[in-house]
């Protein structure tokens, strides 16, 4: 099966630097990249997704990259504010005869320093 | 509102004593499923359902057990808990072609 690594497992960064989680896959048949932010005590919820056909994509602050050859992809958020500071899961999917497991990364607590 | 549903929020139990936590969604999604959360090791999938009466093992499925009698429906089953299904739980929906939708947990404590 699938097996998703993410790195760093903890990051603090000054208010307005940018950072960077990185995440590896295993299985090159997966397709579909998403990352969710999980605030404390609330349920993770999905900030940016990325399809094996696109090489990056930008939301405001937020961005994704993804290297095919290389399996992996990193989220990219700049101009951090507190209220960034969360846990960032990434994860990765592969879709056949209709059905889709989703696999999560270890998550990266990141703390944004005001 | 388009919601995931969990119940209950909290729950403290011993160990042996059956208990269900109940999700529902009401975003007519075909496919649910349940994650367990633990510190360092993320979201690990615990059992899915692609639609109703159809229903699989995820990673971690030993001491669990599901069902999926509506689509809307969803019920985690532990017939006897152990300690070492203190966790917190989430169960998630989505559509054929699309992202999941988390409900909001369910801390389970198992003494």
């Amino acid at each position: 099966g699938e097996n998703v690594e993410q790195h760093p497992s903890t990051l603090s960064v000054q208010e307005g630097d940018s950072a960077v989680i990185k995440c590896t896959y295993s299985d090159s048949a997966s397709n579909y990249f998403p990352w969710y932010k999980q605030e404390l005590g609330k349920r993770p919820q999905l900030i940016i997704d990325i399809r094996s056909n696109v090489g990056e994509k930008k939301d405001q602050r937020i961005a994704v990259t993804l290297n095919k050859t290389a399996k992996h992809f990193s989220l990219h958020i700049t101009e951090t504010q507190p209220e960034d500071s969360a846990v960032y899961f990434c994860a990765a999917s592969f879709h056949y005869t209709g059905r889709r497991a989703l696999t999560f990364g270890s998550g990266t607590r990141l703390q944004v320093q005001p | 509102e388009a919601q995931v549903t969990q119940n209950p929020r909290y729950l403290i139990t011993v160990t042996g004593k059956k208990l269900t936590v109940t999700c529902s969604q009401n975003m007519n999604h075909e496919y649910m499923s349940w994650y367990r959360q633990d510190p360092g090791l993320g979201l690990r999938q615990i059992y899915y359902s692609m639609n109703v009466e159809v229903t699989d093992k995820g990673d971690v499925p030993e001491g669990y057990k599901v069902s999926r009698k509506e689509k809307r429906n969803f019920p985690l089953i532990l017939e006897s808990p152990s300690p070492n299904q203190t966790s917190l739980y989430f169960c998630a929906s989505r559509p054929q072609e699309g992202s999941l939708h988390f409900g909001n947990g369910t801390r389970l404590t198992v003494t």
